[in-house]
């Protein structure tokens, strides 16, 4: 089972400023099947990115991300006071096939 | 608008068993293939399972925790997902979401509120 490593544990950042989050798989990631979320205390994860790359329907394009095979990265430019938040890296195997998510990264204010 | 609303959440003790439904509306439910995730308190997410539609065989697939203990049906004619929980260990506590998955089944694209399931003597 690949195993998801995010980086770092918590972010301290202040608005304006570029957020990057790191995502680390123990293998390669079939077909780049990658997706990031973002999740606020007290509510569900929202997809940002699939595909690695691809950001999902009503997303901001400060929102982006990029990498292959086994490291990813998400990129949050100019921060604004809502991307204060938990993010989660989740990979798809389909050989097995199952959903993992990395421990999560804490985007918080400095 | 898509909208999917979990229901069913409770105290039950280690043992015990309990059914989660996830209503949705706002898309063709029969065509969806559908994940239930959940997040222990405080922790982070855990993939439970996924359902496929219909039309490739409404089979589901399970992560290791859960397999034999949990199965994931569907009703089609109601629009309804169900999460069958039985012999319920205290490592089960935790948020329930039901996702609507997209892009070959990669990515939860659209989330429930979550209910929250709580197993405790």
């Amino acid at each position: 089972e690949i195993a998801l490593t995010q980086s770092p544990g918590t972010l301290s950042l202040s608005p304006g400023e570029r957020a990057t989050l790191s995502c680390r798989a123990s293998q390669s990631v079939t077909s780049n099947y990658l997706a990031w979320y973002q999740q606020k205390p007290g509510q569900a994860p929202r997809l940002l990115i699939y595909a690695a790359s691809r950001r999902a329907s009503g997303i901001p394009d400060r929102f982006s991300g990029s990498g292959s095979g086994t490291d990813f990265t998400l990129t949050i430019n100019r921060l604004e006071p809502e991307d204060f938040a938990m993010y989660y890296c989740q990979q798809f195997d389909n050989s097995v096939p199952t959903w993992t998510f990395g421990q999560g990264t804490k985007v918080e204010i400095k | 608008e898509v909208q999917l609303v979990e229901s069913g959440g409770d105290l039950v003790k280690p043992g015990g068993s309990l059914r989660l439904s996830c209503a949705a509306s706002g898309f063709t439910f029969s065509t969806v293939w559908m994940s239930w995730v959940r997040q222990p308190p405080g922790k982070g997410l855990e993939w439970v399972g996924r359902i496929r539609s219909k039309a490739a065989g409404a089979t589901a697939d399970y992560a290791a925790p859960v397999k034999g203990r949990f199965t994931i049906s569907r009703d089609d004619s109601t629009n309804t997902l169900y999460l069958q929980m039985n012999s319920l260990k205290t490592e089960d506590t935790a948020v329930y979401y039901c996702t609507t998955t997209f892009h070959s089944d990669s990515a939860g694209s659209n989330w429930g509120q979550g209910t929250l399931v709580t197993v405790s003597s």
